[in-house]
């Protein structure tokens, strides 16, 4: 079975922009959360998602936001981008808002 | 708020060495306690858990104990190998939620 996908692997962006990320769950998974881990540190979370509504808000500014689709797909956007942006964003996945989340490669964002 | 320390790293140690990599936490209540291991480029899998004061929670030769009176949850192994090289993240989350706190992770090199 696949695991958790995510998209695109690598990305960068300019100071200012915008950036969507997106996540595919494991099939028959309901609940997505998203993470943010800055080189060096421990993974920072941001979003939960479970049957498509916000479960869980981590201490993010505004310009950060999320959304799950029907298929349990989920993309998170950034707006506004700035230098300290830059990190690998991991997305979980799990049956429900209280299993095991099984995370996936990441998307590694660079802003320059 | 909850959170989670681990000790500092690097930790570089030779082939069948003794690990431990000690890590403490802040929370309320009961929280159940994970350990991550990520490999160079990968996303996070999880190692093993305890959900509850004296849990033993062990897997490939890795353990932890669930220490309630000390808030401590360290990993041991009795000999590691050079595979066992990764970045390892001692985790919290709260009872009743899914939300995963992070320590900073613990950067182990094994040498042959």
């Amino acid at each position: 079975d696949a695991g958790v996908t995510q998209s695109p692997t690598h990305l960068i962006k300019t100071r200012g922009q915008h950036v969507t990320l997106r996540c595919s769950p494991i099939s028959g998974h309901k609940s997505v959360s998203w993470y943010q881990q800055v080189l060096g540190q421990g993974p920072q979370f941001i979003f939960q998602y479970y049957e498509k509504e916000e479960r869980g808000r981590g201490n993010f500014p505004d310009r950060f936001s999320a959304r799950q689709f029907p298929n349990y797909s989920s993309e998170l956007n950034v707006n506004a981008l700035l230098l300290g942006d830059s990190a690998l964003y991991l997305c979980a996945s799990s049956l429900d808002d209280k299993y095991e989340q099984f995370f996936g490669p990441g998307t590694r964002l660079t802003v320059l | 708020g909850d959170s989670v320390t681990q000790m500092e790293g690097p930790v570089t140690l030779s082939e069948e060495a003794f690990l431990t990599i000690n890590c403490t936490y802040t929370a309320t209540g009961y929280p159940s306690l994970f350990w991550y291991v990520q490999y160079p480029g990968e996303g996070l899998q999880l190692l093993l858990k305890a959900t509850k004061a004296d849990d033993k929670g062990s897997n490939k030769g890795f353990e932890a104990t669930y220490r309630k009176e000390t808030t401590s949850f360290h990993l041991e192994k009795g000999s590691v190998q050079v595979s066992d090289s990764a970045v390892y993240f001692c985790a919290l989350s709260a009872r009743g939620a899914q939300k995963l706190v992070f320590g900073q992770g613990t950067r182990l090199t094994i040498n042959p």
